[in-house]
């Protein structure tokens, strides 16, 4: 089946700094890739989608220069939280859906990645 | 606005007993509905969609747009079946985006 891999699964980072958290479709392609954020015990919510070789559209009230993401190859996609604070401590999860399933059909999702600011 | 609710954060359930765990949605358009399912440490995963209308597990759902309603049903729950769901729409458009309900802790006892 088709498999979402993230890295780092869990990092830990000093206030003010960045991390980037990658995102790759390992074996498939992946026009678009979606990335999530997840409280503790809460839902999923989205925050931005990520294209291929295009600006990603972020959702309402999510910061672009905040969560800087790239997507330059159909395969990877990175998420850059810039200058994080303790408040940016979360659960970030990345789907993609298969090149061919484009517009509808399955998202595969990553194991995701927990981010601690201290 | 697009928005899916899902009304309980628990369903505890015996072993053999029914399961129902509901799902609400409101869209505008064209809706599309997934069930994900996330065991404990595992990373999300498709259950069902509506489209394909098929049984996967023991579970079903059926879209009634009449009711915005696509709940999700097990006739005999299994103790394996103790896992978090989650209740999707997909956005029509050419991102196909999904917006997840709050999920709902499913608790089969022995």
């Amino acid at each position: 089946g088709a498999v979402v891999s993230q890295h780092p699964s869990w990092v830990i980072c000093k206030s003010g700094t960045s991390v980037k958290i990658e995102c790759r479709s390992l074996d498939f392609q992946a026009t678009t890739m979606f990335w999530y954020r997840q409280f503790p015990k809460q839902s999923l919510m989205l925050m931005a989608t990520s294209n291929e070789g295009s600006k990603a559209t972020y959702e309402q009230g999510v910061e672009k220069d905040k969560f800087l993401i790239n997507h330059a190859s159909l395969t990877l996609s990175t998420l850059t939280v810039t200058s994080a604070h303790p408040e940016d401590s979360s659960f970030y999860i990345c789907s993609a859906r298969m090149f061919r399933d484009r517009h509808t059909g399955e998202l595969f999702f990553g194991e995701g990645s927990r981010l601690t600011v201290l | 606005a697009q928005r899916v609710t899902q009304p309980e954060k628990l369903l505890s359930v015996f072993k053999g007993a029914p399961v129902e765990l509901k799902c609400n949605y409101s869209y505008s358009g064209s809706p599309e509905l997934f069930w994900y399912v996330q065991y404990s440490r595992q990373r999300l995963q498709l259950l069902l969609r509506h489209i394909s209308r098929e049984s996967i597990k023991g579970f079903t759902a059926d879209l009634n747009k009449g009711e915005t309603s696509f709940h999700l049903k097990k006739p005999f729950a299994q103790e394996e079946d103790s896992a978090m769901y989650y209740c999707a729409l997909s956005l029509s458009g050419n991102t196909g985006k999904l917006i997840f309900g709050q999920g709902t802790t499913l608790q089969v006892k022995p």
